[in-house]
């Protein structure tokens, strides 16, 4: 199995809304990361968990909280966005220290 | 501080060859990876140089000259389905995990 499952695949929420973006891999992979990808631009380094604990924090609004509960399971809880956050949100996953790294398929997030 | 630079765009036609370069800039350099996005989709890991030289794999090849801070991915004999994004991704120092993106190169195949 190398897949990285994204749920929800699109969301649509008002700026006062709570939600959660989910990513599971059973890849055995410690490493797992979260990307924002605006259109026609790279994806964009958000956050990084290395064996369940955050090591990058690419200088993200806290309005955007990453949580790690397991070594299979990320999620990335989404609390008072602004309409310029409405972006594709990608989860992947790699070995440790390993350049091949596996993406699902993203959350198409709209912040209304 | 980093900086990663691609050509915007590539068009080319069935059958031909290209090349898209990628120059980076980093705080630390373990190595260039490579990545392929159709329109839509997610991006997939096509090639890595830990090392001086040419990686081949299939119809892509990839090169990397760490003294020149400089890489690039090589497709021969281009199909219809190359027409993609493609990303230069340096990875930081090993242990860190920071895969950083660069700006992108869109491919466009031509009939």
């Amino acid at each position: 199995d190398t897949e990285v499952t994204q749920t929800p695949k699109h969301l649509v929420m008002g700026m006062t809304n709570k939600k959660s973006l989910k990513c599971e891999q059973h890849m055995g992979h410690r490493a797992m990361y979260w990307y924002k990808q605006k259109a026609k631009k790279p994806p964009e380094l958000m956050f990084v968990y290395s064996y369940e604990k955050l090591s990058i924090n690419e200088s993200v609004p806290s309005r955007f909280s990453p949580e790690c509960p397991n070594s299979s399971l990320l999620n990335l809880h989404l609390h008072a966005l602004q309409p310029e956050d409405s972006a594709l949100y990608l989860c992947a996953s790699s070995q440790e220290a390993f350049p091949e790294a596996f993406f699902g398929q993203g959350t198409r997030l709209t912040v209304v | 501080g980093q900086s990663l630079e691609q050509p915007s765009e590539v068009t080319a036609v069935e059958g031909a060859i290209v090349q898209i370069n990628c120059t980076y800039q980093t705080s630390g350099f373990y190595g260039l990876s490579w990545y392929q996005q159709h329109d839509g989709g997610a991006p997939t890991f096509l090639s890595y140089n830990a090392l001086d030289g040419l990686e081949e794999t299939g119809r892509f090849s990839s090169f990397l000259s760490r003294s020149d801070s400089y890489g690039y991915l090589l497709l021969q004999e281009l199909q219809m389905k190359d027409s993609a994004s493609y990303f230069c991704a340096p990875r930081d120092g090993g242990a860190t995990n920071k895969l950083i993106f660069g700006t992108g190169t869109l491919l466009a195949v031509q009939p």
